[in-house]
């Protein structure tokens, strides 16, 4: 199983709402992220996960709250979004070894619009 | 600091063309280098890798080699096929995160005509 699945692939939400994203891998990574991806736009990382630590936020506002309950899901909270926040978020996840890099799996995202 | 950057696209190119996409790189260190593939709605596969000096990663067709004095990942495929149509993202290992996160260039969208 080489599968990094997100739920849901759609979300509309109002600003005013709180809502989670969802991502499950079963292969054993212990390394897991959420990219944010602008329309016609590169992936930009938003948080890592080392062992189910945050180990990296890069300054991400506190209207996402990213969440590892295990090492095998990894959430992403949202609440009082704003328009500008409407794009596609990306989990991945990777083994976590330091000496050279193994390639990381991505899912297939979650589309999300904040109206 | 680290950054990526790619030639600008679209590319548009005829069945069985050759095809090149440029990709150079600014790091410290010694990054991993990946080339990313992205079909319209959807997520990101990894097309291949390399991890050091003079590597050649390879798959389906297109390839890439490791070049440390040229600071370079240029894509090849010998002969595209209409289904090549996608994004293509090149992508280096973040030394500052050990390695585990990645920093994309900004990709170059590639259209192959029957």
């Amino acid at each position: 199983d080489t599968e990094v699945t997100q739920t849901p692939k759609h979300l509309v939400m109002g600003m005013t709402n709180k809502k989670s994203l969802k991502c499950e891998q079963h292969m054993g990574h212990r390394a897991m992220y959420w990219y944010k991806q602008k329309a016609k736009k590169p992936p930009e990382l938003m948080f890592v996960y080392s062992y189910e630590k945050l180990s990296i936020n890069e300054s991400v506002p506190s209207r996402f709250s990213p969440e590892c309950p295990n090492s095998s899901l990894l959430n992403l909270h949202l609440h009082a979004l704003q328009p500008e926040d409407s794009a596609l978020y990306l989990c991945a996840s990777s083994q976590p070894t330091q000496g050279v890099s193994t390639e990381a799996f991505f899912g297939q995202g979650t589309r999300l619009t904040v109206v | 600091g680290n950054s990526v950057t790619q030639m600008e696209g679209p590319v548009t190119l005829s069945e069985e063309a050759f095809l090149t996409i440029n990709c150079t790189y600014t790091a410290t260190g010694y990054p991993s280098l990946f080339w990313y593939v992205q079909y319209p709605g959807e997520g990101l596969q990894l097309l291949l890798k390399a991890t050091k000096a003079d590597d050649k990663g390879s798959n389906k067709g297109f390839e890439a080699t490791y070049r440390k004095e040229t600071t370079s990942f240029h894509l090849e495929k010998g002969s595209v096929q209409v289904s090549d149509s996608a994004v293509y993202f090149c992508a280096l290992s973040r030394m500052d995160t050990g390695r585990r996160a990645l920093t994309f260039g900004s990709g170059t969208r590639l259209q192959v005509q029957p």
